[in-house]
């Protein structure tokens, strides 16, 4: 079955620690993206990628970073400059051409920082 | 720039009864707009989306979406609630480039027995 898998599903961190949150997706699509989701505002944008190697900064990249050296894979790494991590993050990956085709999510991973 | 406003962060309805979602936006050109639907920890699934067809929307759990150009809208409907629709709904737009989506707050729906 084609879609995105998110992993690990609950993720722990002491603080100063980075972390790296893992997306994959074998739909074929081409652009992929972050989303950070705290109670009462909606999804943000962190990063997103049209093409592998190349991405762009979203509303809230301060603090994160991101890969994309296959189609598949879109890596986000929280680091230590980030200062406060603890939500829910979601992946999703869309076809490129064309602003009308929808997003398509992962099941997310819930980060807390102890 | 685009943006879309969610009124009311929170809808109680009973079973059976309408459901009614509403959304607004603000955008500069003709906009694409989305419904997903989220159920607790999880990712958010497409419920419909108007792309500039038929300005009646019919998506999937029997929920539609009437996009009106003149009040800027498009509320999100369903005749008769049912309990297994009790999740968080998000209202979207797209932006005309770079593939991005700007999502509305959220509105929470609880079903009552």
């Amino acid at each position: 079955d084609g879609g995105i898998t998110q992993s690990p599903k609950y993720l722990f961190r002491k603080e100063g620690q980075n972390v790296t949150l893992s997306c994959e997706q074998n739909l074929n699509h081409d652009a992929m993206y972050w989303y950070r989701q705290d109670p009462g505002q909606g999804l943000r944008l962190i990063y997103y990628s049209q093409i592998v190697n190349d991405f762009q900064k979203g509303d809230i990249a301060e603090g994160y970073s991101v890969s994309r050296e296959k189609k598949e894979s879109f890596p986000l790494t929280v680091t230590s400059a980030q200062k406060n991590p603890t939500a829910f993050y979601l992946c999703a990956s869309s076809l490129t051409s064309g602003r009308f085709y929808e997003q398509f999510f992962g099941p997310g991973t819930r980060l807390t920082v102890l | 720039a685009q943006s879309v406003t969610q009124l009311g962060s929170h809808v109680s309805v009973s079973e059976g009864a309408l459901v009614l979602l509403r959304c607004n936006y603000s955008s500069s050109v003709p906009p694409y707009l989305f419904w997903y639907v989220q159920y607790p920890n999880q990712g958010l699934q497409l419920l419909l989306k108007y792309t500039s067809a038929a300005t009646l929307v019919k998506g999937i759990n029997g929920f539609e979406a009437e996009f009106k150009k003149s009040e800027t809208s498009f509320h999100l409907t369903k005749p008769s609630a049912h309990m297994s629709d009790a999740a968080e709904y998000f209202c979207a737009v797209s932006q005309n480039t770079g593939n991005q989506f700007y999502f509305g707050t959220g509105t929470s729906l609880t079903v009552i027995p």
